[in-house]
């Protein structure tokens, strides 16, 4: 059965604690790897797409890498406007369609 | 802003009582994707529409239903509502049908509340 596990659940840094978040996955078809940022009663927010293994983006503050089993969301020098839930999602083919399978979060709050 | 606008925000019903969430997708968009998120279930997909037609099909109860409309908006139509469908409904929505990788922007989502 096809998974997506994100760890940890929770991390608590304090500004300009740099750290990663990961995002393991066990899919066949692998199609691309999301991330996305959600605040707490938002939608969530596109951060990144990645499509195969050994590729790196980064935006501001943020860096997400792809291996064959897992993605990689490092965070440097955190500031308290990073805090919100990280979502990885993995983009596979399926019988039924292609579809969006998400993990279920790290919730990062940063401190002063 | 992704574009992407959902209505009502918030909505509070009854048990037994149907339910129709609205979306209007991004300029351009072709397909529309409904989520469910809850506290013990995390973002579950629902359902896809590209183009006015059915593309995907993800854990979606029988009581729940959608269509695509020519105007490319989308209705989630939730019947015979239990406790257990509150939950925050998030539609997205992409340029493409999924056969290539798309990129999906998120609704500010619906607060469902059946009490």
């Amino acid at each position: 059965e096809d998974q997506v596990t994100q760890s940890p659940e929770a991390l608590r840094l304090q500004e300009g604690e740099s750290s990663s978040l990961n995002c393991s996955y066990t899919v066949s078809g692998l199609r691309g790897l999301f991330w996305y940022r959600q605040d707490p009663g938002k939608g969530p927010e596109f951060l990144f797409t990645l499509y195969s293994a050994g590729e790196e983006k980064e935006k501001e503050r943020l860096k997400a890498t792809l291996t064959k089993k897992e993605s990689f969301l490092h965070i440097t020098a955190p500031k308290p406007e990073d805090s919100a839930t990280y979502l990885c999602a993995v983009y596979i083919l399926t019988g039924g369609g292609n579809k969006l399978t998400f993990g279920t979060g790290t919730q990062l709050k940063v401190e002063l | 802003d992704s574009g992407v606008t959902q209505t009502p925000k918030h909505l509070i019903t009854a048990t037994g009582q149907r339910v129709t969430l609205r979306c209007s997708p991004r300029s351009g968009d072709l397909s529309v994707y409904w989520y469910q998120q809850s506290l013990d279930q995390g973002l579950q997909f629902l359902i896809q529409y590209y183009n006015g037609e059915e593309r995907a099909k993800g854990n979606i109860l029988e009581r729940f239903s959608a269509q695509q409309f020519p105007d490319l908006h989308s209705e989630l139509n939730l019947s015979s509502l239990e406790l257990g469908d509150s939950a925050l409904y998030f539609c997205a929505s992409s340029v493409g049908g999924g056969i290539r990788t798309d990129t999906q922007y998120f609704g500010p989502g619906t607060r469902l509340t059946v009490l």
